[in-house]
C-alpha cells in the first residue's frame, strides 16, 4: 500500500514569514494530493489540493508544488499570520479516489 | 449545508464497557468513512462503505469494533468492549464517489478510564 511520509512533525516560524511542509510518497500510482489543516478540537478541513498532472497550485497565500518523479509534494505558506497555527497533514489518494493514506501531521506555530 | 454531523463529541467511559459513535454525512455523499485518529497522528482508515456496502473494512479490529450504515445514510461504529487503547477520535468523513475530495466531521473523542 501507500507510504506518506511527513516532515517536520513540528515548526515554528515568526508572524510574516513563510513555512513549508514537505510529504514524499510511495505509489507511484497515487494521483490526488490534498492538505488538510486541523485545529484543536475540530476535524481536519481541505485548504488545497493538487492533482499529478499539474505541477503547482496557488490560492492566495497557500500554494502546493508536486514532483512525481521524486514523489514529493510540499506545502508553502506565505505571510504566515497566528491564525495559520493549527496541525497540517499532507495525505495521497490512488487512482480509485476513495483510498486516503495521510502523513503523520505538522504542528504549526506562528509566533506573533 | 451543515456538513459531516458527528455525536456524541465527547465520551468517557470504563473500559469493557461499550460505547457507540454516530455519523450524518453530507446529503448526498454516498461514500462514508471512518477513521481513527491517535494523539499526534495522522488519520487512519477503519471502514470505507459505499452507499450501504462496506467495501473497505481490513483494519476494523473486528474482535470489538463494528459499524454499520443501514439506508445507505448514517451510520454507526460501535465498540465492545473497549479497552484503554481505545483512547482517540473517531473521525467520520464523507464524499461523493470518485470525486477525492473528503469532508470531515468534528470527531468523537473517547477516553477509556
Amino acid at each position: 500500500g501507500e507510504n506518506v511520509e511527513q516532515h517536520p512533525s513540528t515548526l515554528s516560524v515568526q508572524e510574516g514569514d513563510s513555512a513549508v511542509i514537505k510529504c514524499t510518497y510511495s505509489d507511484s500510482a497515487s494521483n490526488y494530493f490534498p492538505w488538510y489543516k486541523q485545529e484543536l478540537g475540530k476535524g481536519p478541513q481541505l485548504i488545497i489540493d493538487i492533482r499529478s498532472n499539474v505541477g503547482e497550485k496557488k490560492d492566495q497565500r497557500i500554494a502546493v508544488t508536486l514532483n512525481k518523479t521524486a514523489k514529493h509534494f510540499s506545502l508553502h505558506i506565505t505571510e504566515t499570520q497566528p491564525e495559520d497555527s493549527a496541525v497540517y497533514f499532507c495525505a495521497a489518494s490512488g487512482m480509485l479516489g476513495n483510498q486516503f493514506y495521510f502523513g503523520t501531521g505538522t504542528s504549526l506555530t506562528v509566533i506573533p | 449545508e451543515a456538513g459531516v454531523v458527528q455525536s456524541p463529541r465527547y465520551k468517557i467511559i470504563e473500559k469493557k464497557q461499550p460505547v457507540a459513535f454516530w455519523c450524518n454525512p453530507i446529503s448526498g455523499h454516498n461514500t462514508l468513512y471512518w477513521y481513527l485518529q491517535n494523539l499526534g497522528q495522522g488519520p487512519e482508515l477503519l471502514i470505507r462503505y459505499e452507499n450501504e456496502e462496506a467495501v473497505d473494512d481490513s483494519q476494523l479490529p473486528k474482535d470489538r469494533f463494528s459499524a454499520e450504515r443501514l439506508k445507505g445514510v448514517d451510520s454507526t461504529l460501535k465498540i465492545q468492549p473497549a479497552e484503554l487503547g481505545d483512547s482517540a477520535v473517531y473521525l467520520c468523513a464523507s464524499s461523493i464517489s470518485g470525486a477525492n475530495v473528503l469532508t470531515f466531521g468534528a470527531g468523537s473523542r473517547l477516553t477509556v478510564l
